[in-house]
C-alpha cells in the first residue's frame, strides 16, 4: 500500500464547476500538507499549503486537512480553463532533510 | 534569478550508456532532490542532499549516483543506462531556515533509453 493514494483521474469538468480532488495517506506522522499544481511539460509549482489540520483559503482554490480522517482536499471554485493541470498532493513529517511524500497525480481538464 | 535549471531538457540513450544529468540554482539553498516522474506513479525520490558533500539514498536510487561538489550544483549520473530507466526527471531545492517545505522545482529532463 503506498503511504499516500491520490485518485488519478483524469477528471473534466465545465468551465465554473467547483472541482474537488483528494488524496488519503497512511503515515499519521505527516504533519505538513501541500498541493502542487503541474502544466503539461513543466515541473511542479507550489500552490497550497497547510500545517496540521484545518482549512485555508486563498482566493478561488481552499486546502482542508482532517488528520483525524488521513484525509486531505483540494477544492477549486469557478473553475477556469487555465486551471487544467495535473495536481499533485504532497506530504512531509517535517525531517532533516523535508523530503515529501507525493500522490499520484489527478490530471483535471478545465472545458470552455 | 533563474530559480532551478537543469541540463539538458531532452536526451535519447542507447542501453548501457552513460551520462550525467546537471541541475543548478541560484537560490543559496542547501536542500537538492532528484525526482523521476512516471504515468501513474507521482514523484518519487532518487537522492537528496542537506549540504555541499553529503548526499543521501532516497525511494529509488538503484542505478543511479550522484555528487553535490558546489552547494548550488546537484550532479545524477546514470552508469549503465537501461530502458526501466526512461522518465521524466525533475531536481528540486529547499532552503533550510524555512519552517515549512516548499522545494522549487526545475523545468525537468525527459530521458529515453533504448
Amino acid at each position: 500500500q503506498k503511504e499516500v493514494e491520490q485518485d488519478p483521474g483524469p477528471l473534466s469538468v465545465p468551465e465554473g464547476a467547483i472541482v474537488s480532488l483528494n488524496c488519503t495517506y497512511s503515515n499519521s506522522a505527516f504533519q505538513y500538507f501541500m498541493w502542487y499544481r503541474q502544466y503539461s511539460r513543466k515541473g511542479p509549482e507550489l500552490l497550497m499549503y497547510t500545517y496540521s489540520s484545518g482549512n485555508k483559503e486563498d482566493g478561488r482554490f481552499t486546502a482542508q486537512v482532517d488528520k483525524s480522517s488521513k484525509y486531505i482536499s483540494l477544492f477549486i471554485r469557478d473553475s477556469q480553463p487555465s486551471d487544467s493541470a495535473t495536481y499533485l498532493c504532497a506530504m512531509s513529517s517535517g525531517g532533516s532533510a523535508r523530503q515529501l511524500t507525493f500522490g499520484s497525480g489527478t490530471q483535471l481538464t478545465v472545458l470552455p | 534569478n533563474a530559480g532551478v535549471t537543469q541540463t539538458p531538457k531532452f536526451r535519447v540513450l542507447k542501453t548501457g550508456q552513460s551520462m550525467t544529468l546537471l541541475c543548478a540554482q541560484d537560490m543559496n539553498h542547501e536542500y537538492m532532490y532528484w525526482y523521476r516522474q512516471d504515468p501513474g506513479m507521482g514523484l518519487r525520490l532518487i537522492h537528496y542532499s542537506v549540504g555541499e558533500g553529503t548526499t543521501a539514498k532516497g525511494e529509488v536510487p538503484d542505478g543511479y549516483n550522484v555528487s553535490r561538489l558546489k552547494k548550488q550544483n546537484f550532479l545524477l549520473g546514470l552508469e549503465s543506462a537501461a530502458p526501466s530507466q526512461t522518465s521524466v526527471y525533475f531536481c528540486a531545492s529547499n532552503i533550510r531556515t524555512v519552517s515549512y517545505n516548499e522545494q522549487f522545482f526545475g523545468p525537468g529532463t525527459r530521458l529515453t533509453v533504448l
